[in-house]
């Protein structure tokens, strides 16, 4: 298996832009999770999915942030606009509820840079 | 609310030496506790996991950790560390059925020659 796929893997922009960030969690996979990592609040999670649905997005810090998931295989966070206290790695993982384990596997994040 | 308690930011350890990284949480209710290691550049990697059974559970790479539900501790260990163990260490929970994690603030784990 090809593991979560994130990308773009760095992400530099400047403030007020457009930024939007992909993930294909590992197939079959029913749980999706957006996590942002800082020096200053480590990691935090954003927003989760189950089947594709948002189950709690009450870490998605303001308005400006959003997340989707058309589909099992694909997901986004977009940010809009953007500004240079955005600056953080942003994760996604994902798990699967038939293995009853609760293990999350994460991607290899997205660094993203807000000028 | 849960919470998790990373009292060690940083944890220097010669080669060939062991370590160990304490790890407290609270939370009312029954847990799932994990360890998950970062390599510099890279996203998280499972290390171990404690669900449910035997309170010394053993990981990846030689590490294991004992769960202590009266210390309501999950302190990892390793009898000897290598040099590529240098790495970022952080512990986790989950509020079982809940599939949502609190993460500590994390470990950084630097093994000298």
């Amino acid at each position: 298996d090809a593991g979560v796929i994130q990308s773009p893997r760095h992400e530099v922009t400047e403030m007020g832009q457009e930024v939007t960030l992909r993930c294909k969690p590992i197939s079959g996979h029913d749980y999706l999770f957006w996590y942002r990592q800082t020096m200053m609040r480590g990691l935090e999670l954003l927003i989760y999915f189950n089947n594709n649905v948002p189950i709690d997005d009450s870490g998605m810090p303001e308005d400006r942030f959003s997340a989707k998931m058309p589909n099992a295989s694909f997901s986004t966070l977009k940010i809009q606009p953007s500004e240079p206290r955005d600056s953080a790695v942003y994760f996604c993982a994902s798990s699967f509820l038939g293995g009853s384990t609760d293990t999350q596997y994460f991607g290899p994040g997205t660094r993203l840079t807000v000028l | 609310a849960q919470s998790v308690t990373q009292l060690d930011s940083q944890v220097p350890v010669f080669e060939e030496a062991p370590v160990e990284l304490r790890c407290n949480y609270s939370s009312s209710v029954s847990v799932y506790l994990f360890w998950y290691v970062q390599y510099p550049n890279q996203g998280l990697q499972l290390l171990l996991k404690y669900l449910s059974g035997s309170t010394l559970v053993k990981g990846i790479n030689g590490f294991e950790a004992e769960f202590n539900k009266s210390q309501t501790s999950f302190h990892l260990r390793k009898p000897s560390v290598h040099i590529s163990d240098t790495a970022e260490y952080f512990c986790a929970v989950s509020d079982r059925g809940t599939y949502k994690y609190i993460f500590g603030t994390g470990t950084r784990l630097k093994v000298l020659a």
